[in-house]
């Protein structure tokens, strides 16, 4: 399984849009990318996942560029309830459901 | 889409003792699962649990640490057996379903272990 790398911590400001970054430099062919968010005292909740350039929610959007060593999280416009810990995943359909967290973003949405 | 109950929500333990949890699905699953999470870490995958055979541990995780139960497909339990302080956790169990996508996964709220 490919090996995630995220930003620790990240600030923005009600308004804002912000942009996540993940790095997946050994992502394999039929791996895709999700990301959760977690809010304290709730276990993680499925935001968005794709598998190449972009998909859109109501929630985000996911750009993945075309060699897919990276992905960003784009989330238009946060508010202060954004605040949370955002986790980018790799895996592949054959891994059986199973889960590999990386150390996760958090992310602190200010006034 | 899922919805996972998980008792209890919280529990103070006094080290040397066991605790269940308990996950209780609101539909049928083939697989659920068990996660881990240490004050201000990530998630760790303690094991996955299928009806009607045992279940398969993460490398770090044993059956007679996390003893766990599948006794019917909406239904799990976990124990965290011979407590001692490092056991203090979150412990979220998950299930893979019909969301958004065939691999997006629901989790419980979680339980708050705390053993002193």
């Amino acid at each position: 399984l490919a090996k995630t790398t995220q930003p620790i911590s990240m600030d923005s400001y009600e308004g804002q849009e912000v942009n996540i970054t993940c790095s997946h430099n050994n992502i394999a062919t039929n791996d895709y990318i999700t990301w959760y968010q977690q809010f304290p005292s709730q276990g993680p909740r499925f935001i968005i996942q794709g598998y190449k350039t972009k998909v859109t929610n109501e929630v985000a959007s996911l750009f993945i560029p075309a060699d897919r060593k990276s992905s960003t999280l784009s989330l238009p416009r946060v508010s202060l309830s954004d605040t949370a810990v955002y986790y980018c995943l790799v895996g592949s359909y054959n891994q059986g459901g199973k889960l590999i967290f990386g150390q996760g973003t958090e992310l602190s949405v200010k006034p | 889409s899922a919805v996972i109950s998980q008792k209890p929500s919280r529990d103070i333990c006094q080290r040397g003792t066991s605790l269940t949890i308990q996950c209780q699905v609101d539909s049928q699953v083939t697989m659920m699962f068990w996660y881990r999470q240490q004050p201000g870490q990530s998630l760790t995958l303690i094991a996955t649990a299928n009806q009607g055979s045992e279940a398969t541990y993460e490398s770090g995780f044993v059956i007679d640490k996390f003893p766990i139960s599948r006794p019917n497909l909406t239904f799990s339990t976990l124990t965290v057996s011979n407590m001692s302080p490092e056991d203090s956790s979150i412990y979220l169990c998950s299930v893979e379903g019909a969301g958004q996508t065939n691999t997006e996964a629901f989790f419980g709220q979680g339980t708050r272990l705390t053993v002193v």
